[in-house]
Parts: C-alpha cells; sequence; structure tokens
C-alpha cells in the first residue's frame, strides 16, 4: 500500500544550526512533492514545491531535495532560529490534478 | 489579498447531532478543498472541487459527509450524524489550478461528546 512516512519523534535542535527533515514514501511515483510548516491552531502555509525532475529547490533559507531512486525527499533549515519551531509536513502530488497526499509531519523546536 | 476564511472556528456537539462548516476561498481560486486533520496526523483529503464541480470525493464517508460548491465560490461541508470519531479539524484550503500550492484557512476544530 502506499505510505508517506516522516518521523514522528520531535527534532531538537540548536540554534544556529541546521535542521534536517525527512520524508520517505513507498508505492508512490510523485510528480510533485512539496513542504508545508503548521504552527498549532494554524492551517498550514506552503513553504516549497520541487518537481520529479528537479534534484534540489532553494529559498532563502529553505533547501529541498529529492530522490525518487532512494524516494525521498530532504528538508534543510540553515542557521535555524527558535522561530522555526513548528510541525512540518511533507505532501505527495502524483499527477497535476490528482489529490494531495500528507504525510504526518515531523515536530521541530529550535532551542536558543 | 485576503486568505481563507472558515467559520465558525470551534464546535462542540453531541454524537448523532448534525453540523456545519463554512468556507470562502481566496477571490479566483477555482480549486477548493476538505481535509480532515485529527490530532498528531497530517490532514486526509475529504473531497475536491474545480469550480463548482467534485473532482475527487473518494475518501469521504458519503454515508454522513455531504459537500457542495455553489456558485463556484464558497462551500459547505455537512455531517449527518457525527460519531465520536469525527472531532478534529476541518481545513479548507483552495489553489489556482491543482498541482500548484494549496492556501489554508484557519480550520475548524470540532469536538463530538
Amino acid at each position: 500500500s502506499q505510505k508517506i512516512e516522516q518521523n514522528s519523534e520531535a527534532l531538537n535542535i540548536q540554534e544556529g544550526k541546521t535542521a534536517t527533515l525527512t520524508c520517505n514514501y513507498t508505492n508512490y511515483s510523485p510528480a510533485y512533492l512539496q513542504w508545508y510548516r503548521q504552527d498549532p491552531g494554524r492551517g498550514p502555509v506552503f513553504l516549497l514545491l520541487i518537481r520529479e525532475n528537479e534534484k534540489e529547490k532553494r529559498k532563502e533559507r529553505l533547501k529541498v531535495t529529492f530522490d525518487t531512486t532512494l524516494k525521498q525527499s530532504l528538508f534543510h533549515i540553515t542557521a535555524s532560529q527558535p522561530a522555526d519551531s513548528a510541525t512540518y509536513l511533507c505532501a505527495l502530488e502524483a499527477n497535476a490534478g490528482n489529490m494531495l497526499t500528507f504525510g504526518g509531519g515531523t515536530r521541530l523546536m529550535v532551542k536558543p | 489579498e485576503a486568505g481563507v476564511a472558515q467559520s465558525p472556528r470551534y464546535k462542540i456537539i453531541e454524537k448523532r447531532q448534525s453540523v456545519a462548516f463554512w468556507c470562502n476561498p481566496i477571490s479566483g481560486h477555482a480549486t477548493l478543498y476538505w481535509y480532515q486533520q485529527i490530532l498528531g496526523q497530517g490532514p486526509k483529503l475529504l473531497i475536491q472541487f474545480q469550480n463548482n464541480g467534485v473532482v475527487d470525493d473518494s475518501q469521504l464517508p458519503k454515508d454522513r459527509f455531504s459537500a457542495e460548491r455553489l456558485k463556484g465560490v464558497d462551500s459547505t461541508l455537512k455531517i449527518q450524524p457525527a460519531k465520536l470519531e469525527d472531532s478534529a479539524v476541518y481545513l479548507c484550503a483552495s489553489s489556482n489550478d491543482p498541482g500548484t500550492p494549496e492556501y489554508f484557512g484557519p480550520g475548524t476544530r470540532l469536538t463530538v461528546t
């Protein structure tokens, strides 16, 4: 069956370090992969979208990689700040127009 | 630009009662989505509209859930009758087109007792 796995345990890091979050999937051939941020009591906020033919995408302190051979995406936040503390969700879309399927999310805690 | 609006923000009902949620998407967004998010899990798509037509409702429990999007703008999601396991946050999202980033509302937290 199709599965999207994100580390359910919280990731605790020190301010200034690089946070790396993992999204693994099985039995999918996604055309797109998206990352969202969700704060408590709020809806998810879109961060980055990467296509299957793209290896890497960057936006300010954020970087996403997409390895369709390993069936894995890595999400990096460099020079992390306490304000980056939130839950980060990855989501896959098989093709444009298909439903977006979300992973369970990983909670990131950045300590000052 | 105004974001996605949802109401109410919170709702507490007893099991077997009915409840309705309302969503107003970002102006001009043709695609509207309803998600259910159970505590500690990622959002799960219930239904996707393209204008006022249904694109995907394969995960909507149609025996108790219904949704409509009249005139291709606002949308309502209804649960009748509610069960304890329906306790969750119901999120509405919209996008320009399928395959583009989705913009989420704040959600409605439903508690069924």
